[in-house]
């Protein structure tokens, strides 16, 4: 059964240091999106992305994150300058219709602990 | 403001049981809304998803209720097994996921 995977699945950067999660989606999903989840606490959206463009971004989502599909294959999360904070996880998804769409269901990876020392 | 509550302590019940939790919503007008189970350092689950006009969907041991005035949904497990035993999310879908905090479910033996 094809399945979205996540690389690495545990990172553990300094503070002020860039990192770049990375996600394979399901190969004829269109629809991408990222997701975290700080321990013990909900799992929050983060952004959505749909035709080499952001569709929708939460407010958590600002000027130190970035996404990006850079091939064919790859969807990218890149934090530039990493702070406490963003110790979570992070968990890639994606749906092959929108999420508007009836029967859209938003397959999840296994996600990246990121933690920030 | 816009909330999403589900039962904060955990359930614990006996294998065979069924189990119920429970998702209110406020100020919140979803099409759907869908429930994934989370096990420990693993991504959601897509479980089962209902739409804004159904009152229930069944799919094997699990029902979800959808009550669109009460702005409710039940999430039940019949004939329970310690399998079973997970965060339980509910989540609604308003083009992104928005989810709540989650039930943990322990089956006993």
């Amino acid at each position: 059964e094809p399945e979205v995977t996540q690389t690495p699945s545990h990172q553990v950067t300094q503070m002020g240091q860039e990192v770049i999660l990375r996600c394979v989606p399901i190969s004829n999903h269109l629809y991408f999106y990222w997701y975290r989840q700080i321990l013990g606490q909900k799992v929050e959206f983060l952004v959505s992305f749909y035709n080499n463009e952001i569709s929708e971004k939460s407010e958590i989502f600002d000027d130190q994150f970035s996404v990006e599909r850079p091939d064919g294959s790859n969807f990218t999360l890149k934090i530039r300058s990493t702070k406490l904070e963003d110790s979570a996880m992070y968990f890639c998804a994606s749906s092959e219709r929108s999420g508007l769409a009836q029967d859209n269901e938003q397959f999840f990876g296994p996600g990246t602990r990121l933690t920030v020392l | 403001s816009q909330k999403i509550e589900q039962n904060s302590e955990a359930l614990n019940i006996q294998e065979g049981k069924t189990a119920t939790l429970t998702c209110n919503y406020t100020n919140y007008s979803p099409a759907y809304l869908q429930w994934y189970r989370q096990d420990p350092g693993r991504g959601p689950v897509f479980l089962l998803l209902i739409r804004e006009n159904e009152k229930e969907k069944r799919k094997e041991r699990l029902k979800v209720t959808f009550d669109t005035t009460l702005k409710q949904s039940l999430f039940h497990i019949t004939a329970s097994q310690p399998a079973d035993s997970a965060t339980y999310l509910c989540a609604l879908r308003v083009n992104k996921l928005i989810f709540g905090a989650g039930t943990r479910l322990a089956v006993h033996p």
